[in-house]
């Protein structure tokens, strides 16, 4: 069974400048996330779904992060403009359920330099 | 809010030593607990879990007990092997809100030969 796949693995790009990072989860699996991680901390969230519901978005810095999930299977989060502080690991993860004791299986991530 | 403290690291250990990672929590409810953890360019993984009080999850050699009254999910192996250098994540997710996960800082492990 494929893992969560993320696109593209890394990025670099100038301040200012737009980028959009992908997300296609586990098959079946109804919720999905998308954390942001500094380095030597660990994974905060930004938006949760529930299909193609956003229903915890409070940490999603909205005058220039968006994220949609069409049809309720993969995702994608996007910068627009880009700032120096938004360097960091950009990871996403699904699970089956929510229920309090449900794993979440993470992809990759994508690492993202603003220069 | 919800907050997860993990014992500082990094932690460099010999192989074949004991291996004891802290982890305390603070929740408002009766959260479940995790171990996860990520090797070098990979993404996190469950290493462990436990869904209640005195709960005890295992894998690979790592346990961790569920002590509610300490509010406590110490992760222990009883002798490490060069393979297990990562970065290890304790994690709760809370009861009342259950997709909403709280995560620490990690610990980074290094076993030399």
């Amino acid at each position: 069974e494929a893992g969560v796949v993320q696109s593209p693995r890394y990025k670099i790009i100038e301040k200012k400048q737009p980028v959009a990072f992908w997300c296609n989860p586990i098959s079946g699996h109804n919720t999905l996330y998308w954390y942001l991680q500094n380095l030597g901390q660990g994974p905060e969230l930004l938006i949760r779904y529930e299909n193609e519901e956003a229903v915890d978005d409070s940490q999603l810095p909205k005058d220039r992060f968006s994220a949609e999930r069409l049809k309720g299977v993969d995702s994608t989060l996007k910068i627009q403009p880009a700032e120096l502080g938004d360097s960091a690991v950009y990871l996403c993860a699904s699970s089956l359920g929510k229920t309090s004791g449900e794993t979440q299986y993470f992809g990759p991530g994508t690492r993202l330099l603003v220069l | 809010g919800n907050s997860v403290t993990q014992m500082e690291g990094p932690v460099t250990l010999s192989e074949e030593a004991f291996l004891t990672i802290n982890c305390t929590y603070t929740a408002t409810g009766y959260p479940s607990l995790f171990w996860y953890v990520q090797y070098p360019g990979e993404g996190l993984q469950l290493l462990l879990k436990a869904t209640k009080a005195d709960d005890k999850g295992s894998n690979k050699g790592f346990e961790a007990t569920y002590r509610k009254e300490t509010t406590s999910f110490h992760l222990e192996k009883g002798s490490v092997q060069v393979s297990d250098s990562a970065v290890y994540f304790c994690a709760l997710s809370d009861r009342g809100d259950a997709g909403k996960s709280t995560f620490g800082d990690g610990t980074t492990l290094t076993v030399k030969p």
